[in-house]
């Protein structure tokens, strides 16, 4: 499948643990921000979105965290399975108000 | 629904030919994005579309790359003359506009290698 970079930050966790990804945005403008997961040979995948009225919104193991004063976006995942293995991208909603700047990536590898 | 549908999922050429690319949208979305994912530079917004008109190509890399939605249900992404550095997964999506946000499906995208 394709591969997003050779460069990419890589989070290694232990099957079971729980994995934090994090992403810095660069718009303090921006009000909606969204995870994506992308895994070999796919295209991105909506996982999880938070609007900039809110810290916090949880999902199915996972939970996303929005610190705007610092312009930080946080993704954790509870219990991570392999099947969580997979490129994570942050996006944030871009100046024209409906594309989308996604972030460079982080590579996650879950260990057996 | 199928969801995005992206073809031809993967397309070898030889510089200087013509490539287009094809993207059908789900059906009843009034967005529509073309987007480049290369190592070097991740995932990069080429080019998008509102109920079929172009909105914003300052993505696009230059002359030798047009876009087109003739009608809702389809788009053309071509490149004429390509090169080897267009080599790439070029992704389309589509989005409906829910007020203030929304959310961008993805096609399965196409390996575009030009030789």
């Amino acid at each position: 499948g394709e591969s997003v970079g050779l460069h990419l930050p890589t989070l290694s966790v232990q099957e079971g643990d729980n994995s934090i990804i994090n992403c810095a945005y660069s718009n303090s403008a921006s009000d909606y921000f969204i995870w994506y997961k992308q895994e070999s040979g796919k295209g991105p995948q909506f996982i999880i979105d938070i609007r900039s009225n809110m810290d916090k919104r949880q999902g199915q193991r996972v939970t996303v965290l929005l610190n705007k004063t610092v312009k930080h976006l946080s993704l954790q995942i509870a219990a991570t399975q392999p099947g969580d293995s997979a490129v994570y991208f942050c996006a944030e909603m871009g100046s024209y108000g409906q594309n989308f700047v996604f972030g460079p990536g982080t590579r996650l590898s879950v260990l057996p | 629904d199928a969801g995005v549908i992206q073809s031809p999922r993967h397309e070898v050429t030889e510089m200087g030919q013509e490539v287009t690319l094809r993207c059908k949208p789900i059906s009843g979305h009034d967005y529509l994005f073309w987007y480049r994912q290369t190592m070097m530079r991740g995932l990069e917004l080429l080019i998008y579309f509102n109920n079929n008109v172009p909105i914003d190509d300052s993505g696009m890399p230059e002359d030798r790359f047009s876009a087109k939605m003739p009608n809702a249900s389809f788009s053309t992404l071509k490149i004429q003359p390509s090169e080897p550095r267009d080599s790439a997964v070029y992704f389309c999506a589509s989005s409906l506009w829910r007020g203030s946000y929304n959310e961008q499906f993805f096609g399965p995208g196409t390996r575009l290698t030009v030789l």
